[in-house]
């Protein structure tokens, strides 16, 4: 069965640091391109940052909101995706997702973890 | 940045009616544009994918139509597990984009 698995999602105070993690199972993430997608709570869907395979270079895109604090990577040898997200604002609170890039659409999602802003 | 519209926000319908979503293209997509589903406290889904594909295990009642701006999401006839939020997307260019949504409730 194919699964993701994000955790690290916390509280942290603005301008604090966190890293998300993403466990993949059921499928090698080395064949896929990797998302972060993420939903303020009772909001809608905001892109995050997309990651693509070891022969495109690992080459990733961000979206506006995030990009130059928010830090994407992988190790496909530990079937895993990360999500570094740096000086972070109120306006970052939300649950994260992972999820995989199939066909250049997101499926599956995970589960998500929520990340809270706050002092 | 390319912006999805989709109408209506909400769609007040009853078991066994037919639902008509609509996504709306700030500019020409192409066929680059997916639905998803999301129901209370879970991850959204994957319906349609390339406008009108269906997803694997997605039941045919749910189809999908429209090229370039205006996308179209059909349920021919909705299912008690059918009422949740629907999402389009597309992948036309940088930074993907998602829609605001249109929540489908019991009348």
């Amino acid at each position: 069965e194919v699964q993701l698995v994000e955790s690290g999602g916390a509280l942290v105070q603005p301008g604090g640091s966190l890293r998300l993690s993403c466990a993949a199972s059921g499928f090698s993430i080395s064949d896929y391109y990797m998302d972060w997608v993420r939903q303020a709570p009772g909001k809608g869907l905001e892109w995050v940052g997309q990651i693509k395979t070891r022969p495109e270079g690992y080459t990733i895109y961000y979206g506006p909101s995030v990009r130059g604090r928010f830090t994407i990577s992988r190790d496909d040898s530990k079937n895993s995706l990360y999500l570094q997200v740096n000086s972070v604002k109120p306006e970052d609170t939300a649950v994260y997702y992972c999820i995989r890039n199939a066909r250049a659409w997101f499926d599956p999602w995970g589960l998500g973890t929520l990340v809270t802003v706050s002092s | 940045d390319i912006v999805l519209t989709q109408s209506p926000a909400t769609l007040s319908l009853s078991p066994g009616e037919r639902a008509t979503l609509s996504c709306r293209a700030s500019q020409d997509i192409n066929n680059y544009l997916a639905w998803y589903q999301q129901k209370p406290g879970q991850a959204p889904r994957l319906l349609i994918y390339d406008a009108s594909n269906r997803a694997t295990g997605i039941p045919a009642r749910f189809s999908g139509s429209g090229s370039g701006t205006d996308f179209t999401l059909t349920i021919s006839s909705l299912e008690p597990e059918d009422f949740a939020v629907y999402y389009c997307q597309h992948r036309a260019n940088w930074p993907l984009t998602f829609g605001g949504g249109t929540k489908v409730e019991v009348k």
